[in-house]
């Protein structure tokens, strides 16, 4: 079945430090990779999407590329600001069978300090 | 425009008890999805529709779980005889397509369940 891993948190940062969150995956097929951000008391909304091998998305100083040979999805921002302290989730799509079943990971929480 | 909505926004209920989840996707949007986030848990897929069919009920924790969606539009996600295990958001999201191009999801506020 597909899976995706993250990085456990949570990870607290400086102001201005630079953020790697790891997501690695497994999946049949092709899947399109995403993340979606959680502020707080917020619904999730969708961070940045990559929809085929090396594709780098980007959104809000935020990049992740699309790794097929290491079928990871790293996101990455070189400095952070305290507003971006929220929950990050990885997320996969594919299309298998006639069937749907979207992938999401466990979470992983950004505090960020002044 | 509108985005999802969730109804009701807090549910408290008493184990054993029925509860029916309400969601009303974006118009427009022909996939609707239901999600269980329990704290630390992260996000539990239960069940999508494409259109008003279920391709997958897999992913329900159980056969007191049963979700509907009628006219292409709103959705119901029915829990009967409640367990205490049963508390958690549920949340809603759509998207124009479940495949494809077009199936970032747009997530609703959620709905708070607990069963005490």
């Amino acid at each position: 079945g597909n899976s995706v891993t993250q990085m456990e948190g949570p990870v607290t940062l400086s102001e201005e430090a630079f953020l790697t969150i790891n997501c690695t995956y497994t999946a049949t097929g092709y899947p399109s990779l995403f993340w979606y951000v959680q502020y707080p008391g917020e619904g999730l909304q969708l961070l940045l999407k990559a929809t085929k091998a090396d594709d780098k998305g980007s959104n809000k100083g935020f990049e992740a590329t699309y790794r097929k040979e290491t079928t990871s999805f790293h996101l990455e921002k070189g400095s952070v600001q305290v507003s971006d302290s929220a929950v990050y989730f990885c997320a996969l799509s594919v299309t298998s069978g006639g069937s749907y079943i979207p992938t999401f990971g466990r979470g992983t929480s950004l505090i960020v300090h002044p | 425009g509108a985005g999802v909505s969730q109804s009701p926004s807090n549910k408290v209920t008493e184990k054993g008890k029925d509860v029916e989840l309400r969601c009303d996707p974006i118009s427009g949007h022909t996939a609707l999805y239901w999600y269980r986030q329990s704290l630390g848990q992260g996000l539990e897929f239960l069940i999508y529709f494409q259109g008003n069919s279920a391709p997958d009920k897999s992913g329900l924790p159980s056969d007191r779980f049963s979700a509907e969606r009628t006219g292409g539009s709103v959705s119901t996600l029915t829990i009967q005889r409640t367990q205490q295990e049963d508390s958690a958001v549920y949340l809603c999201a759509s998207s124009l397509e479940a495949s494809g191009g077009y199936n970032e999801q747009f997530f609703g506020p959620g709905t708070r369940l607990t069963v005490l």
